[in-house]
């Protein structure tokens, strides 16, 4: 059973970096027919998509966070990351990871999410 | 982007009801709506895919309908693990779009 773990610092200053890590277990990474995503949901409950990327390292990001996010992978840790930078506190939201399937259109399933509050 | 909305924002219903949801897309997104269910405090749970397809080990009185623009979840039998805020969220495009959720909550 695939599960997806995020990881990171809870707590960034506004202007900094923000970086996060999504651990998967119980899939590889490179296995297929898969994108590896990041998704926001913000302090008003609303869900936002960040970006994705394929195991070939090809990525997409969503036009309104574009100038600021990286997204990479590594597959011999079985790992992706986010990078978001020159956060505010408009990027103060909880951040999940997400596998999606290319075939059926799902995105399933999540990791638990992590807080990131940023403040000075 | 295309953008979802969803009636109602929030609804009061009482265990054994029969909910219907509202999803409506900008544009027509053929049959690319799925449905996430979010208990307080955890992460979106998928329900629904393909507008109608129950994603495995979900209950069957959960069912979807719809395509082109307008969507419905439906809820037959409203069970007390229920109550919780339900999104739906297009594939049509690979720039993802969610709707704004709706509150269920206990009469």
């Amino acid at each position: 059973q695939v599960q997806l773990q995020e990881s990171g610092p809870g707590l960034v200053k506004p202007s900094q970096t923000l970086s996060l890590t999504c651990k998967v277990s119980g899939d590889s990474i490179n296995s297929g027919n898969y994108y590896w995503n990041w998704i926001r949901q913000l302090p008003g409950g609303g869900l936002e998509w960040i970006g994705y990327i394929f195991h070939s390292g090809s990525t997409n990001y969503n036009p309104s966070l574009k100038s600021r996010v990286i997204i990479s992978v590594d597959t011999s840790t079985n790992h992706f990351s986010l990078r978001l930078n020159s956060v505010t506190a408009a990027d103060t939201a909880v951040y999940f990871c997400a596998k999606y399937d290319i075939l059926t259109g799902r995105f399933d399933p999540w990791g638990q999410g992590t807080l990131v509050t940023v403040s000075s | 982007d295309i953008q979802m909305t969803q009636s109602p924002s929030s609804l009061s219903a009482s265990v054994g009801d029969r909910v219907n949801i509202s999803c409506r897309a900008s544009q027509g997104i053929s049959r690319y709506l799925n449905w996430y269910q979010q208990q307080s405090g955890q992460a979106p749970k998928l329900l629904i895919y393909g507008t109608s397809n129950l994603q495995g080990g979900v209950p069957s009185r959960f069912s979807g309908s719809g395509s082109g623009t307008d969507f419905t979840l439906t809820i037959s039998n409203l069970q007390p693990e229920d109550f919780a805020t339900y999104f739906c969220q297009q594939s049509y495009s690979t720039l993802f779009t969610f709707g704004p959720g709706t509150k269920v909550d206990i009469k």
